[in-house]
């Protein structure tokens, strides 16, 4: 069995690119959560998602950034217009029901240069 | 906002000692997990205990709760150098989100 995959590992962009992160949760999971981290702190959550609907966006900032998690396909993070700022670890989980263990991805560590 | 916060920070034992960290959490919750993040690494879940229960137990870790004070406590019995990892408490509500304490770092010294 697969656990969560995410990708790519690693991603650099550009000031002012377009950063997309993937994410494939465990086969049968409907429930994905978004987080990022900095170096040396915790998990930061951003989004939560129940395929194809955002439960809980509270974490997430309202302009440049937006998250789905299509019927087919992996859930996708996206990123318009990065700033230094965005350099981050971003980790995706997965939960096959709600109160649950959440399985997590390796994370896609983003540098904005 | 976070809404678990570890404590202490930072954690430094020698192998076969025992490590005790602390989680303090603001609101009602569902259930309390404790992960696991070795450096650079995704998290793995270590244990998980719901808000009616006041004691778990799995191999060498102990984890109790008291929902009165709002605090769940993480023990690891004869600690090892491979226990040397970032440890964090998270949360569920009402919501179903998965909340985020700021992690205690531990290192085991062999």
């Amino acid at each position: 069995n697969a656990g969560v995959m995410q990708n790519p590992r690693h991603l650099v962009r550009r000031r002012g690119q377009e950063a997309r992160l993937r994410c494939s949760p465990v086969k049968g999971h409907s429930h994905v959560y978004w987080y990022r981290q900095l170096p040396e702190e915790g998990l930061k959550f951003m989004v939560y998602l129940q395929k194809e609907n955002i439960i809980d966006e509270s974490g997430m900032p309202k302009e440049r950034f937006s998250a789905e998690f299509p019927k087919e396909g992996p859930s996708i993070l996206r990123i318009q217009q990065v700033v230094r700022g965005d350099s981050a670890a971003y980790f995706c989980a997965s939960s096959p029901h709600k109160d649950t263990e959440a399985f997590f991805g390796q994370g896609t560590r983003l540098t904005v240069v | 906002s976070q809404q678990g916060e570890e404590d202490p920070q930072a954690l430094s034992i020698q192998e076969g000692e025992n490590a005790t960290m602390n989680c303090s959490y603001k609101t009602s919750i569902n259930n309390l997990q404790w992960y696991r993040q070795n450096s650079g690494r995704g998290l793995v879940h270590l244990i998980l205990i719901r808000s009616n229960e006041r004691e778990k137990h799995s191999g060498r870790l102990r984890v109790t709760l008291d929902t009165s004070k709002k605090s769940s406590s993480l023990l690891i019995t004869a600690s090892r150098a491979a226990d040397t990892a970032s440890y964090f408490c998270a949360t569920t509500n009402a919501g179903n989100m998965l909340t985020f304490g700021g992690g205690t770092r531990l290192m085991v010294k062999p």
